[in-house]
Order: C-alpha cells, then sequence, then structure tokens
C-alpha cells in the first residue's frame, strides 16, 4: 500500500514563529488532507489539498503532485497551535485514507 | 450544519466482552469510514461503507464488524475483546461524489479502554 511520511516528528516553537511541515508520498493520489489534532483527539479539517495551494488565515499549503509531496505552513504561531499535525492521502474510489505518522508541534511563551 | 457525531464519549470494557459504538455522519453525506487510533499513532482503516454494505476493508480480524443503516448512520461492533483493542475509535464521513471531492470529516472519537 501507500506509504505516508511526515516530517519533522517533533517540533518545538516560541510564540510567533513561521514553520513548516513536509509530508511525502510513494504514489500518485487524488485525496491529500492535512489535519490537526486537538489533546482531546478531535481531527480538525484544515486543507482538502490533492494539488494546488491554499491559505486559510495564517495557515497555507501546497501539494506538488508531480513529485509527491505536499507542505503545511504554519506563520506567527500562537499557544492554541499546539497539537499533532496529520497528513492523510486516499487513492482510487474508496477514498479509504493512509495516515502518516504525524508532526507533534509545542508552541511555548 | 450538524458535523459528525459519536456516541458514547468514553467506554470502559472487560476482556473478552462486545461492544457497540454508533456514528451519525455529517448532514447530507453518505459514507462512513472507521478509523482505530492506538496511543502515539495515526489513525488506521478500519472498513468503509456506503449503500449499507461493506465497501473496504483494512488489515483488521473479523472480530470488527460493521453496519450501516438506511439513514446512513454506521455502528462498529468489536467482539472478544482484547487488551489491544484500547484505543480511540474515530467515525468518519463523506459524500460519494468523487468529481467532486473525496474530502473526509471526522467525529470527535469514542475513547475505548479493555481492562
Amino acid at each position: 500500500g501507500i506509504q505516508v511520511e511526515q516530517s519533522p516528528p517533533d517540533l518545538i516553537l516560541q510564540e510567533g514563529a513561521n514553520s513548516t511541515l513536509r509530508c511525502n508520498f510513494s504514489d500518485s493520489v487524488n485525496n491529500l488532507q492535512w489535519f490537526h489534532q486537538n489533546p482531546w483527539g478531535q481531527l480538525i479539517n484544515l486543507f482538502y489539498i490533492p494539488s494546488g495551494t491554499k491559505q486559510n488565515g495564517r495557515l497555507s499549503a501546497t501539494t506538488v503532485a508531480t513529485e509527491r509531496y505536499s507542505l503545511l505552513y504554519i506563520s506567527s504561531s500562537q499557544t492554541t497551535d499546539s497539537g499533532v499535525y496529520f497528513c492523510a492521502v486516499g487513492t482510487g474510489t474508496a477514498s479509504k485514507l493512509t495516515f502518516g505518522t504525524g508532526t507533534r508541534l509545542q508552541v511555548t511563551l | 450544519d450538524a458535523g459528525v457525531t459519536q456516541s458514547p464519549t468514553h467506554l470502559i470494557k472487560t476482556r473478552g466482552q462486545q461492544v457497540t459504538l454508533r456514528c451519525s455522519p455529517k448532514s447530507g453525506h453518505d459514507t462512513v469510514s472507521w478509523y482505530q487510533q492506538a496511543l502515539g499513532q495515526g489513525p488506521q482503516f478500519i472498513f468503509q461503507y456506503y449503500e449499507e454494505e461493506e465497501r473496504q476493508r483494512g488489515n483488521f480480524p473479523d472480530r470488527f464488524s460493521g453496519h450501516q443503516f438506511p439513514n446512513y448512520s454506521s455502528e462498529l461492533n468489536v467482539n472478544a475483546l482484547l487488551l489491544g483493542d484500547s484505543a480511540l475509535y474515530l467515525c468518519a464521513s463523506s459524500l460519494n461524489r468523487p468529481i467532486f471531492t473525496y474530502e473526509q470529516y471526522f467525529g470527535p472519537g469514542t475513547r475505548l479502554t479493555v481492562t
């Protein structure tokens, strides 16, 4: 099956700093989603981005499908950005998602 | 617009028992997928239901079974519980209109503890 790798595994930032999270995948995809998992376990949809670039406030994402990677940018980080960020991809028509191992982000004051 | 809901929030069971978890999809969605998330790991796909049938299954034993009802809600059943079944169980819903989007939306999860 498809492999999904995320880097870095852990990231500690001071409030106000910027960061880039990376997701590499091993095959063509027709679904790529970025999620933020809060401390209570809720997966919050950040972006649906199988290709191209999107922005939502301080967050933006870019997927280069031909090179099989996606990047999530967080600017001016806040303590509320802390948590685990997952990249998940899907192939074929059944839309099953395969998740990466996540990036654990801690934003300190 | 109602999001994905799951019940119960938490559950404690004993080894060997059976458990049923419930999920109601986001309004307008017709497809439900179930995932298991062990501590410190990413969610793992269990199975997906569409039109009341299991459409795809991940690498989980037959002890894991499911059902989808005509109103698109779904149940996940786990028989003969093992300690290793302790996890967060997540339900996701989507719309089977791939020409538009495959985006999935997740519920808050059910945290199952097996003792």
